[in-house]
């Protein structure tokens, strides 16, 4: 098993649409967690952290279920600008190694 | 702009010549770096934990005496890939740690094609 599993993309969805991706992680002792954003042949960057009690920033939301081990993101009202691949990673604490899902691609069309 | 500087952003090789791959931390010094790889269509994978002034620690299944690593001063590691071969083309990226967050800022990535 894989310690971070995603979703399998691609996700097509039109403008507007709400739109939300899973992950589950498989180390119980999870320290930290992230959504990345990656763009075709491009560096990951960070959208946003995830916390316990969960976290927006605009049209983003992140949830985090430390007991299901389960992270997850929404985005509403999606952009087209939104188009990307999403990455759930995970931070075990182990000397700050970041431990990444397999992507889930995105794709909002007009 | 960047805080995390990476070059080259691409290059391309013969099979069995060497490539060095920098990356710079540019805001701050940073005593740990760390060097992924993602082939197509796949996930970033950590490949080693580059450690200032010590030796790297690499991950499982990692050859240490083909990927070369040197963190010899605090805003510099280099990635060295030896000998290398068609099957180690790929994307390379850097990171450390981020300034302001929990998160982890990435250099832009290099990609290597060995032909």
């Amino acid at each position: 098993r894989k310690e971070v599993e995603q979703d399998p993309g691609p996700f097509n969805v039109p403008e507007g649409a709400t739109v939300a991706f899973n992950c589950t992680y498989s180390n119980s002792a999870s320290q930290s967690f992230f959504w990345y954003r990656q763009d075709c042949r491009k560096e990951p960057k960070l959208l946003m952290s995830v916390y316990s009690s969960g976290n927006e920033d605009g049209r983003f939301t992140a949830q985090l279920n430390r007991a299901s081990q389960y992270i997850s993101l929404l985005i509403r009202d999606s952009k087209l600008s939104d188009s990307a691949t999403y990455l759930c990673v995970v931070n075990n604490n182990q000397g700050g190694k970041l431990i990444f899902g397999q992507g889930t691609e995105l794709s909002v069309k007009p | 702009g960047a805080v995390v500087s990476q070059h080259p952003s691409w290059v391309i090789c013969k099979s069995g010549t060497s490539v060095k791959i920098e990356c710079r931390s540019l805001d701050f010094q940073a005593t740990t770096m760390f060097w992924y790889r993602q082939f197509p269509k796949q996930s970033l994978m950590l490949m080693a934990t580059s450690n200032e002034g010590s030796k790297a620690t690499y991950e499982q299944g990692v050859e240490k005496d083909k990927f070369l690593i040197n963190h010899a001063s605090l805003t510099l590691s280099t990635l060295t890939v030896t000998s290398a071969h068609p099957e180690d083309s790929s994307f390379y990226i850097c990171s450390r740690r981020a300034a302001e967050t929990y998160g982890y800022t990435f250099g832009s990535g290099t990609r290597l094609t060995v032909v």
